[in-house]
């Protein structure tokens, strides 16, 4: 099983249209996430973090569930400009009060879902 | 502040050649790693490092050797070029444990075909 696993898309929505993307981790040792948008022959871009009281930013709403391993993305009132690729973060960073770094520090992302948003 | 660079940008190598991709930051980041992405495939951890002298494998390390001399710089080599290796390969770095952001930061990428 991978460690990271998305919906796999593609999406296509119109323009306006509410859409929601899911992930789910299997490591339950994994601290923090996120949603990284790429666009076509571009480099990832953080998108935003994901906390477990949820959090938002402007049109974009992201989820987090560690009981269930779980997140997601909502978009709402979809624009052109949103067409993408999503991707879900997962880090599993070792976090001591010393600070000590250990070689099993990684972050690992999911495959992506892409969103096309149709005029 | 450049953030992350790499070279070159594109490559054509022949099956057995050998190269080293560069990826350089200017962040003094701790956290630096490489990944490849191929269609369909999203992006897999090659090799990473939690700083200079400490480099781990990823999800797909062989085929390639990394070091980490420096801080700023974090290349990584194909020993004996594959047509298996043609793919997007991209750098990234971050600072965890000194700034506690886990943003990653990404070079532009190397588009790398194996013939």
């Amino acid at each position: 099983r991978k460690e990271v696993e998305q919906d796999p898309g593609p999406f296509n929505v119109p323009e306006g249209a509410t859409v929601a993307f899911n992930c789910t981790y299997s490591n339950s040792a994994s601290q923090s996430f996120f949603w990284y948008r790429q666009d076509c022959r571009k480099e990832p871009k953080l998108l935003m973090s994901v906390y477990s009281s949820g959090n938002e930013d402007g049109r974009f709403t992201a989820q987090l569930n560690r009981a269930s391993q779980y997140i997601s993305l909502l978009i709402r009132d979809s624009k052109l400009s949103d067409s993408a690729t999503y991707l879900c973060v997962v880090n599993m960073f070792s976090i001591s009060p010393s600070k000590v770094k250990t070689s099993y520090d990684k972050v690992i992302f999911g495959p992506g879902t892409s969103l096309s948003v149709i005029p | 502040n450049a953030g992350v660079t790499q070279t070159p940008k594109f490559q054509v190598l022949k099956t057995g050649q050998s190269m080293t991709l560069q990826c350089a930051q200017d962040m003094n980041h701790e956290y630096m790693s490489w990944y490849r992405q191929d269609p369909g495939m999203g992006l897999r951890l090659i090799h990473y490092s939690v700083g200079a002298g400490i480099t781990d494998q990823g999800e797909v390390p062989n085929g390639y050797n990394v070091s980490r001399s420096t801080t700023e710089d974090f290349p990584l080599r194909l020993l004996s070029a594959a047509p298996s290796q043609t793919s997007v390969y991209f750098c990234a770095s971050s600072n965890p444990w000194t700034s506690g952001s886990y943003e990653q930061y990404f070079g532009p990428g190397t588009r790398l075909t194996v013939t």
